[in-house]
């Protein structure tokens, strides 16, 4: 079975732009999560969505946005970048949104903002 | 509020000795504890988790962990440690809102086998 994917691997913006990462989960996996990884900051919590409906958010701003699909694909978005958004941004996708569940994560985005 | 702790940032163990990661919780109620493994420029690999019954589990690559309720620990162990073992170790407690799915993370202790 194939594991997440997410393209692009690596992105560089310039700051103010916007930018949409994507994310394929784990065949049959309804719950996908998307996390940011800063040397700073560590692992945080952006949002997670299940059959196409977010359900959690965490704390960060406005800009920070995502959708997911009927095929269960996501996709985060990030606008008006800043130079505090340069991260590496992963997403989890598990079977589904019962706490039991281990969650299996993507190689990650590396997204670069100057 | 739920979050773990992950008190030392580096361990450094021989190649063969047992080796040990620690990791503390604070949670409302039972917790839900996951280990997760990250090598370089790759994300993150699940390990083993604590759900419910036996304290100790058993996970990926020989690696186990002991959960201890009165000292709310879930330290990670693995009786011998190999070169390839080498990388970055995460503990993560699960949120409660029913039907969340978020995990919150410890910062993270960077294991190094030396050979």
């Amino acid at each position: 079975k194939a594991g997440v994917t997410q393209t692009p691997r690596y992105l560089i913006k310039t700051r103010g732009q916007q930018v949409t990462l994507s994310c394929s989960p784990i065949s049959g996996h309804r719950s996908v999560s998307w996390y940011q990884q800063t040397p700073g900051q560590g692992l945080q919590f952006l949002f997670e969505y299940f059959s196409e409906t977010q359900r959690n958010k965490g704390n960060f701003p406005g800009r920070f946005s995502g959708r997911q699909f009927s095929n269960s694909r996501s996709e985060m978005n990030v606008s008006t970048l800043e130079l505090g958004d340069s991260a590496l941004y992963l997403c989890a996708s598990s079977f589904s949104g019962g706490a039991i569940y281990e969650q299996y994560f993507g190689p990650g985005t590396r997204l670069t903002v100057t | 509020a739920q979050s773990v702790a992950q008190p030392e940032d580096q361990v450094n163990v021989a190649e063969g000795n047992p080796l040990t990661v620690k990791c503390t919780y604070s949670v409302s109620g039972n917790p839900y504890l996951f280990w997760y493994v990250q090598y370089p420029n790759r994300g993150l690999q699940f390990l083993l988790k604590y759900i419910t019954g036996d304290n100790l589990v058993k996970g990926s690559y020989g690696f186990e962990a002991e959960f201890n309720k009165s000292q709310t620990s879930f330290h990670l162990k693995k009786p011998s440690a190999l070169v390839s073992d080498s990388a970055l170790y995460f503990c993560a407690v699960r949120a409660l809102q029913t039907g969340a799915n978020n995990l919150f993370f410890g910062t993270g202790t960077r294991l190094t086998v030396i050979p």
